[in-house]
């Protein structure tokens, strides 16, 4: 099983909409939770960490929930340029190091 | 202030060659990662380094991977004996430290013919 799963995509949604995802992580020693972003042939760039309490970055939210081990993100009144594959990200506090999910595809269309 | 840099950004090579891929921190972060990301797909960890010293190299695909730093600042990623499999961008990463934030080099697209 993957230390970090997330659903491939891609979510197709038109502009102005709300779309949301999750990840689920499956080491229980998991600190710190990060969504990353990463466009096409470019490097991952931090869009938000993740807090216990959830929290809130202009059009996006993040949520944790530890009981069931899962990371969600959602973004309202998407804009074009919010095309991209965003990535799930876990450190764990045993080793330091950060698992990654494969990504979820979202496209935004005019 | 300058982030993360990697060099040479492209590199195109025939089987069987060395490589020698480098990073540069972000100035005063001990923490330094190297990850390999294949076309379409998830980043790969390969080693971090805490300072100088690299507490995890389990991430390596084999004994043709090396990694060093020197100073606490640049990291050498070398392939001895590339093969095509190799072919991948390396990205790199640095953080404050190993608990902190993670940011990313631009990486280096490395083709193996």
């Amino acid at each position: 099983r993957k230390e970090v799963e997330q659903d491939p995509g891609p979510f197709n949604v038109p502009e102005g909409a709300t779309v949301a995802f999750n990840c689920t992580y499956s080491n229980s020693a998991s600190q710190s939770f990060f969504w990353y972003r990463q466009d096409c042939r470019k490097e991952p760039k931090l869009l938000m960490s993740v807090y216990s309490s959830g929290n809130e970055d202009g059009r996006f939210t993040a949520q944790l929930n530890r009981a069931s081990q899962y990371i969600s993100l959602l973004i309202r009144d998407s804009k074009l340029s919010d095309s991209a594959t965003y990535l799930c990200v876990v450190l764990s506090s045993n080793d330091y190091k950060l698992s990654f999910g494969a990504g979820t595809t979202v496209t935004v269309r005019a | 202030g300058a982030g993360v840099s990697q060099s040479p950004s492209n590199k195109v090579t025939e089987k069987g060659k060395d490589v020698e891929l480098r990073c540069d921190p972000i100035s005063g972060h001990t923490a330094l990662y190297w990850y390999r990301q294949r076309l379409g797909q998830g980043l790969e960890f390969l080693i971090y380094f805490q300072g100088n010293s690299a507490p995890d190299k389990s991430g390596l695909p084999s004994d043709r991977f090396s990694a060093e730093r020197t100073g606490e600042s640049v990291s050498t990623l070398t392939i001895q004996r590339t093969q095509q499999e190799d072919s991948a961008v390396y990205l790199c990463a640095s953080s404050r430290t190993v608990q902190e934030t993670q940011y990313f080099g631009p990486g280096t697209r490395l083709l193996v013919l």
